[in-house]
């Protein structure tokens, strides 16, 4: 059964640093990887979505890798903001395409 | 505007009644899920439908039931069986085949009174 784990599972930093999230998965048989924002008491929100064949994708001063192989992904956030402040999770699918969550990262920037 | 709503965004439920969640799309996937969210837990799948007319039941279904009479429409009923219903309920959906997005609504939080 695929496992999704997210390192740290809470993140506080001050303005204008540079992020990485961490995504882990147990089962390298997927066909993609997604990464999502939630703000408190929304919905998920996509951000990215990398398929298995894809190393990385970019969108604005978001930038995800995959390592399919490794079993990992990984977020980066470049000149984070207060606006940035929210949890991201990632989810895997793989052949039962069912997708599996990771419980997600809590992120804080501070001003 | 192509999304998912969700309705209501709040409910509140008295012990002993069957309440039904609201879930509509007009992505024209044929795939659609519900996920229950607590503290500390993450999202656990209820149900999923990957076509019309067909449901599965996911980790978390017992107290729960759903329909899927129509490709837009997978409304989610909490029943008396479910002793603990009280979570952010999430509505998701996307094509079935592995490589495509999800998409999420924005939620209904339910309260048992």
């Amino acid at each position: 059964k695929q496992e999704v784990t997210q390192i740290p599972a809470a993140l506080s930093v001050p303005e204008g640093e540079n992020l990485v999230l961490n995504c882990s998965f147990t089962d390298s048989a997927i066909y993609n990887l997604q990464w999502f924002r939630q703000d408190p008491g929304k919905g998920l929100t996509s951000l990215l979505l990398i398929q298995s064949s894809q190393r990385e994708q970019t969108s604005g001063r978001l930038n995800a890798s995959l390592d399919k192989s490794s079993g990992r992904s990984t977020l980066y956030i470049a000149a984070s903001q207060p606006g940035d402040s929210a949890t991201y999770l990632c989810a895997v699918s793989g052949g039962s395409y069912i997708p599996t969550f990771g419980r997600g990262t809590s992120l804080i920037v501070h001003p | 505007d192509g999304g998912i709503t969700q309705s209501p965004k709040y409910l509140f439920r008295k012990e002993g009644q069957n309440v039904t969640l609201s879930c509509e799309q007009n992505l024209n996937h044929d795939a659609m899920y519900w996920y229950r969210q607590d503290p500390g837990q993450g999202l656990r799948l209820i149900y999923y439908s990957q076509i019309v007319n067909d449901f599965q039941k996911g980790d978390i279904a017992e107290g729960y039931s759903v329909s899927r009479e129509k490709k837009e429409s997978f409304p989610l009923t909490v029943t008396s069986a479910q002793k603990n219903p009280t979570a952010f309920y999430l509505c998701a959906s996307k094509e079935p085949a592995g490589g495509n997005e999800q998409f999420f609504g924005p939620g209904t939080r339910l309260t048992v009174l």
